[in-house]
């Protein structure tokens, strides 16, 4: 059974950091392209990073150069390193898993994680 | 600001048929496939529909979605009142390098 899990969230200061991991299993995150998405309280969803299983990445203009995204395929994680937080990017974050037929149609998503950045 | 729009709400009785529209450019659903995914209150969105009208496994037919130039559909047939949800439409864009969701629509089963 496919299943991914992300936790790493929580309360941060404004240009603070927080590295928002999620554990898969049932697959492999090297197989499949991997996406974050977030979604603020009440808003709808964005777009915010996605590993290609080449490695090639891509970021939303949002956070890039702040967001990093990664992948340990020893551990079968999938990371977020989030750098100069903004109040902007309280959301919560899911990640999710492309199908193989088409890497950015997200068919396993994960329960996903608060993060509140607030002084 | 998303790039995909979509009607804030849709609504209609159990067993009527309701449209959601979503409305892009050339450089998204113009170029690359849609997809649809729903979202039931205080939980994960689920994909819906791929590749503008291909239902993964366990979605029922009464899901079916189409495509025209720059502009896709998701209609929902034979509405049940499990129906009621936020959907939202996506596509990749060439001009962004990025994913981009729709605004999203609240479907209300009245």
């Amino acid at each position: 059974e496919v299943q991914l899990v992300e936790t790493g969230g929580g309360l941060i200061q404004p240009r603070g950091s927080l590295r928002l991991s999620c554990a898969a299993s049932g697959f492999s995150v090297s197989s499949n392209y991997m996406t974050w998405v977030r979604q603020a309280p009440g808003k709808g969803l964005e777009w915010v990073s996605t590993k290609r299983d080449d490695g090639t990445t891509y970021y939303a203009d949002t956070v890039r150069g702040r967001f990093t995204i990664s992948r340990d395929n020893s551990r079968n994680t999938l990371s977020l390193q989030m750098n100069s937080l903004r109040a902007e990017d309280s959301a919560v974050y899911y990640c999710a898993r492309g199908t193989i037929v088409d890497g950015h149609a997200l068919d396993s998503w994960g329960q996903g994680t608060m993060v509140t950045v607030s002084s | 600001q998303s790039v995909l729009t979509q009607p804030s709400s849709a609504s209609g009785t159990p067993g009527q048929r309701v449209t959601i529209s979503c409305s892009g450019s050339r450089s998204n659903i113009g170029s690359n496939t849609v997809n649809w995914y729903h979202q039931l209150p205080g939980t994960a969105p689920q994909l819906l529909l791929y590749s503008d009208n291909q239902r993964p496994s366990g979605v029922p037919d009464r899901f079916s979605g189409s495509k025209s130039d720059t502009s896709a559909s998701l209609a929902i047939s034979g509405l049940q009142s499990e129906d009621e949800a936020d959907y939202y439409c996506a596509a990749w864009d060439d001009s962004l390098n990025g994913y981009v969701f729709g605004t999203g629509t609240k479907v209300t089963v009245l």
